[in-house]
Formats: structure tokens, C-alpha cells, sequence
């Protein structure tokens, strides 16, 4: 019954390797979210898809690439990992955007550890 | 640029006290303002949602209030238990950008 679920939930791998993390929500909403939380806990919006359609690119480094196949999914892939990657990664989902947005409903975040 | 912060970065105190959590943005320009939870390990869980054009929302022992025009939002616990020990979290809605911007949280201890 998980709404936003995200997997792995733990991902250590070697530097320079290339990594995806997939999320999927099953509450039928159409924008989804990638955030990235840092070692101080703070959370920041990394991108944001509308029915599929990118809406919100921050200035994140090119080497992470989101996909969605589908308004349900949103999976990131991140080339040639540096430690600086390290954080947890959290997908969200919520029903419409900006001024009609619902609440936004987070999976459980996924511990990206680069060794 | 919009910032959120939260004040205090953590906080305890004992079983059955009401408690106020406080949240400052510093442009009005927002969609809304959100109140999530965040336990150890685990992600977000939203408490209360506030439009920009409501003033509060209740839910159970909750309240948040909202003055968009001072940039401030409180969350209001009331008799408080040790299972509201957790992070909280305020985020906004930018208007125009439309994403979050979350401030760095108020861990908060419930003492039996």
C-alpha cells in the first residue's frame, strides 16, 4: 500500500561508477520530485516532472539525468559518481503544481554512500 | 531569493506541554506553506498544508498559523506525547518557481 516508494533504500558503491535509483507512486497524482538532503539534514529540490514533462531543473551538475516513462515513475540516473554524492535521495509526488498543488507525499529516501 | 528558517534548531521538553515551532520565510510571494514531519531513517510525512490565502489549519493536537505578510508560520503541538519526537519541517511554495524551499528543521524531544 507504500504511496511513494523508492528503490534501493541503500546504494554504496565505488566512485566513478553509474548508479539509478527508481521511484514509483501509486496515488495517481502527475508532478513528481527528486530532492537531495545533505549530511546537515537540509533538503533542496533537485528536479520536478509534470505528466511526464521536465518543469524544474536546478542547477544540479549534468551527470544526474532524471527519466519518466510515465506519470507514475521517476527514476534518476547519476553518471560517474563523486563523493560529494553522498546524501539521501528522496522522490516525492503531489496532485497538480504551484498555485493548485496538494501536499506533497515523500518515499522513504534512498542512502547514497560513495566509497 | 527566498529563504526559510526555523528557530529553534532543537528543542526538548517534558510530556504534556503545549509547545510552538516557528518557521520564517523571507518572501511573501508563496503559493503555500507546508509542515512535514521527518523521523530517523524514514522521509516525510505532511502534517498540514496552509494555503496563502488561509490565516490556520487544525488537525488533532496540531494548529499551524500562517501570516504570509510578515513572512511567519507557527506550529502549534498541544499536549505534547514522545511520539512527536521527530524533525519538523516548514517548506513554501515559491509563486512563479513552484517548488519547495524547505528550511533546516526543529528537532524536536518529547520527554516521558
Amino acid at each position: 500500500d507504500t504511496a511513494v516508494s523508492q528503490t534501493p533504500k541503500y546504494l554504496v558503491t565505488q566512485m566513478g561508477n553509474d548508479k539509478s535509483i527508481k521511484c514509483e507512486q501509486n496515488l495517481g497524482h502527475d508532478t513528481m520530485y527528486w530532492y537531495k538532503q545533505d549530511s546537515k539534514k537540509f533538503l533542496k529540490i533537485m528536479f520536478s516532472y509534470n505528466n511526464k514533462e521536465l518543469i524544474i531543473n536546478e542547477t544540479v551538475p549534468n551527470r544526474f539525468s532524471p527519466k519518466s516513462p510515465d506519470k507514475a515513475h521517476l527514476n534518476l540516473h547519476i553518471n560517474s559518481l563523486e563523493l560529494g554524492d553522498s546524501a539521501v535521495y528522496f522522490c516525492a509526488s503531489s496532485q497538480a503544481r504551484g498555485a493548485q498543488a496538494g501536499p506533497q507525499h515523500f518515499g522513504d529516501g534512498t542512502r547514497l554512500s560513495i566509497l | 531569493k527566498q529563504e526559510v528558517t526555523q528557530i529553534p534548531a532543537a528543542l526538548s521538553v517534558p510530556e504534556g506541554e503545549n509547545l510552538v515551532l516557528n518557521c520564517s520565510f523571507t518572501d511573501s510571494a508563496i503559493y503555500n506553506l507546508q509542515w512535514f514531519r521527518q523521523d530517523p531513517g524514514k522521509g516525510l510525512t505532511s502534517l498540514l498544508l496552509i494555503q496563502s490565502s488561509q490565516r490556520e489549519q487544525t488537525s488533532g493536537r496540531l494548529n499551524a498559523s500562517l501570516d504570509k505578510s510578515s513572512g511567519r508560520s507557527t506550529l502549534y503541538i498541544a499536549a505534547s506525547q514522545p511520539g512527536d519526537s521527530a524533525t519538523y519541517l516548514c517548506a513554501v511554495i515559491i509563486r512563479g518557481a513552484q517548488k519547495l524551499v524547505f528550511g533546516q528543521g526543529t528537532r524536536l524531544t518529547i520527554n516521558p
